[in-house]
């Protein structure tokens, strides 16, 4: 089975622009969150996304956005970059199988604004 | 107060030792409780995963739950140079992921 898929990779953006990310889960899971790592912060959840609902928010400011799609898809949008925004960005997809509810990561898109 | 706590480290061990990782949690209704493991540069990787009160084995590595402590620790058996990494413990409240800010373990060879 596939895991965890996130494009792209890397990104080089300038302050001001706005960046969107692309994350499909693993086959069957509903359920897509997204993280952000800083080595200062570790990481903190943005957001949680289960058939197509937001189901949870973390505390980031408006800027950050997503959404899911009917496939599980999802995708995230930061507008407005800034500076501190560089980090890495981490999707997991779950099953939501109480009370397993094991998340796995894909590999990440690390986000560098200048 | 932090939703998950870890021992900040960093945590050496010699090659053979056992390492022991420790994360305390602060919601008494958290239901389930994860051990991940990530090298730099990449990704967490679920490498453990508790339920219930009490031990679960799996190859070297040892997941210990203590509801009525609000306690997780993970020991790693024969640690091997391969273990060096950071571990992020991580817990679900039903609502939500939390996760430590991590234990860096290096092992020695």
């Amino acid at each position: 089975k596939a895991g965890v898929t996130q494009t792209p990779r890397y990104l080089i953006k300038t302050r001001g622009q706005q960046v969107t990310l692309s994350c499909s889960p693993i086959s069957g899971h509903r359920s897509v969150s997204w993280y952000q790592q800083t080595p200062g912060q570790g990481l903190q959840f943005l957001f949680e996304y289960f058939s197509e609902t937001q189901r949870n928010k973390g505390n980031f400011p408006g800027r950050f956005s997503g959404r899911q799609f009917s496939n599980s898809r999802s995708e995230m949008n930061v507008s407005t970059l800034e500076l501190g925004d560089s980090a890495l960005y981490l999707c997991a997809s779950s099953l939501v199988q109480t009370p397993s509810y094991e998340q796995y990561f894909g590999p990440g898109t690390r986000l560098t604004v200048t | 107060q932090k939703e998950v706590e870890q021992n900040s480290g960093p945590l050496s061990v010699p090659e053979g030792a056992i390492a022991s990782l420790n994360c305390t949690y602060s919601d008494r209704g958290s239901q389930s409780f994860f051990w991940y493991r990530q090298y730099s540069g990449k990704s967490p990787e679920l490498i453990m995963s508790i339920y219930s009160n009490g031990d679960k084995e799996d190859g070297r590595f040892t997941a210990q739950l203590n509801k009525a402590s609000q306690y997780v620790s993970l020991l790693i058996r024969d640690s091997q140079p391969s273990d060096s990494a950071t571990y992020l413990c991580a817990v679900n409240t039903g609502n939500q992921f939390y996760f430590g800010t991590g234990t860096s373990l290096t092992v020695i060879p």
